[in-house]
């Protein structure tokens, strides 16, 4: 299994605070990602980062930003929660866009 | 923008069934073809790249086909098993290096014991 981690596992907040979300990888790969998953929409793209300090918006970006200050770590903040931000995000990581990507396990954020 | 859809959205069948499902993707600017089987709770898990015209690859009782000419992909499973449930990905990818795949929303299949 490709060594990425995500936490916190779970996290239950209110609407108006500041949440951050941690993917952390020992694979060395250039390519990081957030996903949500909701159901009837599968997968979609939040951000994704290309290399560090390089980042980029994906499908669903409002409402989030991300930081990668080095290669292993790409954290997603939520400036202000909202409830429509209640979801489970999924980090993924790869060694070039067009290649294979690989998750991590899963946030699951309730926001209340 | 890129479009990948999958067909059915979902499909129950009968333990022991073969079943298939689609993938329809952009016949043009494609680089690979990438399917991922999602079971529920856990996070996607790569199955198969396919990358050429005609390509055929199989793991174990599944197997995946792809025409790029005419923009699709098969996926079936042979003999399914309560096990086999879970939903199928299949995503999309361009030459592009920085182009991240693009993702239909899957096929969730569930096998009836």
């Amino acid at each position: 299994d490709a060594g990425i981690t995500q936490s916190p596992r779970h996290k239950v907040t209110e609407t108006g605070t500041p949440v951050t979300l941690r993917c952390h990888q020992t694979e060395n790969h250039r390519y990081m990602y957030w996903y949500r998953q909701d159901p009837g929409h599968g997968l979609r793209l939040i951000h994704y980062s290309y290399g560090v300090k390089d980042t980029d918006k994906g499908e669903v970006s409002d409402g989030y930003s991300v930081s990668r200050s080095k290669t292993e770590d790409f954290l997603l903040t939520l400036e202000s929660a909202t409830s429509s931000q209640t979801s489970v995000y999924f980090c993924a990581i790869s060694v070039g866009g067009r290649e294979t990507q690989y998750f991590g396990p899963g946030t699951r954020l309730l926001v209340l | 923008i890129l479009n990948v859809e999958q067909s059915p959205q979902s499909l129950h069948v009968q333990e022991g069934d073969s079943t298939n499902f689609t993938c329809s993707f952009p016949s043009s600017n494609f680089y690979a073809l990438h399917w991922y089987r999602w079971e529920t709770a856990k996070s996607p898990e790569a199955l198969f790249v396919m990358t050429l015209n005609g390509d055929e690859k199989k793991k174990g009782r599944i197997s995946a086909t792809l025409n790029t000419k005419e923009g699709y992909s098969y996926l079936y499973i042979k003999g399914s098993q309560p096990e086999d449930s879970a939903t199928y990905l299949c995503a999309f990818s361009s030459p592009s290096g920085n182009t991240p795949l693009v993702f239909g929303k899957g096929t969730r299949l569930s096998v009836i014991a």
